[in-house]
């Protein structure tokens, strides 16, 4: 039921911009894109969301195209303590129930 | 932002035995809280919708009879796992859901349990 593809893995050297793609080519007008990712053992943490115009806080930026069919999360200066799982969810900002993808597996490496 | 706890966070039982895990909404009132459940080296996977006051709404595959679902109070949910067998062991997760202003989920830190 995940409406995303993510890849397995990646690295990134610490310290510099981890950028995470997402495809979601299927997703809906009224679907946000969000980001949630989960370090070993640990329940998953929340990044960040949105609908269409790009966003940023204070983890992350997220990038999403034109036509929405993708995205890609941006930590701009990665660190070891970002190494962990990471989950594109796309879902209707209503309350309903996220269905997981597989994610992406980022290493920062030293 | 909000915090979900979940107890215990890890827990060993024999096989055959019945397990309760609780998730409590510490700061915030939920009126549908999540169960998933991961096993080592995969995703989560949903396995039921907890409502307040009402019935769960349990996913595909997921025996409503085994695992047991109670959702008494605007910040509590449990999940039992009745007549435990090795393959019950996992990682279950559970996450609960604001509703003031925007709807965000936010999980608990994981319940271990290991059926031996």
């Amino acid at each position: 039921d995940a409406k995303t593809t993510q890849p397995p893995s990646m690295d990134c050297a610490e310290g510099r911009a981890a950028n995470l793609p997402c495809n979601h080519s299927t997703i809906s007008g009224n679907e946000y894109v969000y980001w949630y990712r989960q370090i070993h053992s640990q329940g998953p943490q929340y990044i960040i969301h949105g609908l269409k115009n790009n966003e940023t806080n204070e983890m992350a930026s997220l990038i999403i195209t034109e036509d929405r069919k993708s995205s890609t999360l941006i930590l701009p200066h990665a660190t070891l303590r970002d190494t962990a799982v990471y989950y594109c969810i796309v879902n209707t900002n209503t309350g309903n129930q996220f269905y997981f993808g597989t994610g992406t597996s980022l290493t920062v490496i030293p | 932002g909000a915090v979900v706890s979940q107890h215990p966070s890890r827990v060993i039982c024999k096989s055959g035995t019945s397990v309760k895990i609780e998730c409590r909404s510490l700061d915030f009132q939920a009126t549908t809280m999540f169960w998933y459940r991961q096993f080592p080296k995969q995703s989560l996977m949903l396995m039921a919708t907890s409502n307040e006051g009402s019935k769960a709404t349990y996913e595909q595959g997921v025996e409503k009879d085994k695992f047991l679902i109670n959702h008494a109070s605007l910040t509590l949910s449990t999940l039992t796992v009745t007549s435990a067998h090795p393959e019950d062991s996992s990682f279950y997760i559970c996450s609960a859901l604001t509703t003031s202003g925007a709807y965000e989920q936010y999980f608990g830190p994981g319940t271990r349990l290991t059926v031996t």
